[in-house]
C-alpha cells in the first residue's frame, strides 16, 4: 500500500514571494508522482507529473517538482506567486507495478493562499 | 472537446432518500472512479471500475452503490445507508499507467 503525506495544511504567503509545498509519500514499490491543483468549487486538474527520466518536472505556470528517491519526496515550488496561485494543491502516487491499476493515493491537500 | 461531465453541480435531498449522481465521459477512457472529498480530509477512494461491467470498492464504498453499463457512463448512488452523506464527489476517469486523472467538475451534495 501506498500512503502520502503533505506537511502543511495551510501555506499563506505574499504575491511575488518563492512558496515550497511539501510532499512525502510511502511505498514497497515505485511509484508514478503527481500534483493537482483545485480552484473553490471546482475538479482537480493535473499540475504536472514524474514518471521518469529527470527528476527535475515544470508546468506551463512555473510551478516546478523534484522527485527525490532517498527522501521520497516530491516537493513542488514556484519562485514568485501570483494571487491567481491561490487554490489547494494535492500530491499523489500510483504503483508502478506492471498490471492494471490505475488507482491514485492522494495526500490530503495544502491550502495555498496568495496575498497581496 | 473531450472531458468529464458531472451532473447537476448542486443536490439537495432529505434525510432517507436515494439520490443519484450522473458522470459521462467522453475521453474513451477504461477506467473511472469516484471520490468523496471533506474539508481537511482530502479525497477518499468511494469505487472505481477499470472495464465495463466490472467495478470495485474503494477506501469508503458503505452506503454507496455504482454501476458500469457502459464505458461512458459511472453513476453513483447515495444510499440511505450512508450515515453522513453530505459532501462534494468528484468523477475521474484514467486513460492507463503513464496518465494521470481527468476530474469532473464536482456535484456538492447536501442532505438535510
Amino acid at each position: 500500500a501506498q500512503s502520502v503525506t503533505q506537511l502543511d495544511s495551510q501555506v499563506p504567503v505574499f504575491e511575488e514571494a518563492p512558496v515550497e509545498l511539501r510532499c512525502n509519500y510511502s511505498s514497497s514499490v515505485s511509484v508514478y508522482l503527481f500534483w493537482y491543483v483545485q480552484y473553490p468549487n471546482q475538479g482537480l486538474q493535473l499540475l504536472l507529473k514524474y514518471l521518469s527520466g529527470s527528476t527535475l518536472v515544470e508546468s506551463i505556470n512555473g510551478f516546478e517538482a523534484e522527485f527525490n528517491k532517498s527522501q521520497t519526496s516530491f516537493h513542488l515550488r514556484k519562485p514568485s506567486v501570483h494571487i491567481s496561485d491561490t487554490a489547494e494543491y494535492f500530491c499523489a502516487v500510483r504503483p508502478y507495478s506492471g498490471g492494471s491499476n490505475y488507482k491514485l493515493t492522494f495526500g490530503k491537500g495544502t491550502l495555498l493562499t496568495v496575498n497581496p | 472537446d473531450g472531458g468529464i461531465t458531472q451532473s447537476p453541480k448542486y443536490l439537495f435531498r432529505k434525510e432517507g432518500q436515494n439520490v443519484t449522481l450522473s458522470c459521462e465521459q467522453n475521453l474513451n477512457h477504461d477506467a473511472m472512479y469516484w471520490y468523496r472529498q471533506d474539508p481537511g480530509q482530502g479525497l477518499r477512494l468511494i469505487y472505481y471500475s477499470q472495464i465495463v461491467n466490472d467495478f470495485q470498492k474503494g477506501d469508503i464504498a458503505e452506503g454507496y452503490s455504482v454501476s458500469r453499463e457502459k464505458k461512458e457512463s459511472f453513476p453513483l448512488t447515495v444510499t440511505s445507508a450512508q450515515k453522513n452523506p453530505t459532501a462534494f464527489y468528484l468523477c475521474a476517469s484514467s486513460r492507463g499507467f503513464n496518465y494521470g486523472y481527468t476530474f469532473g467538475s464536482g456535484t456538492r451534495l447536501t442532505v438535510v
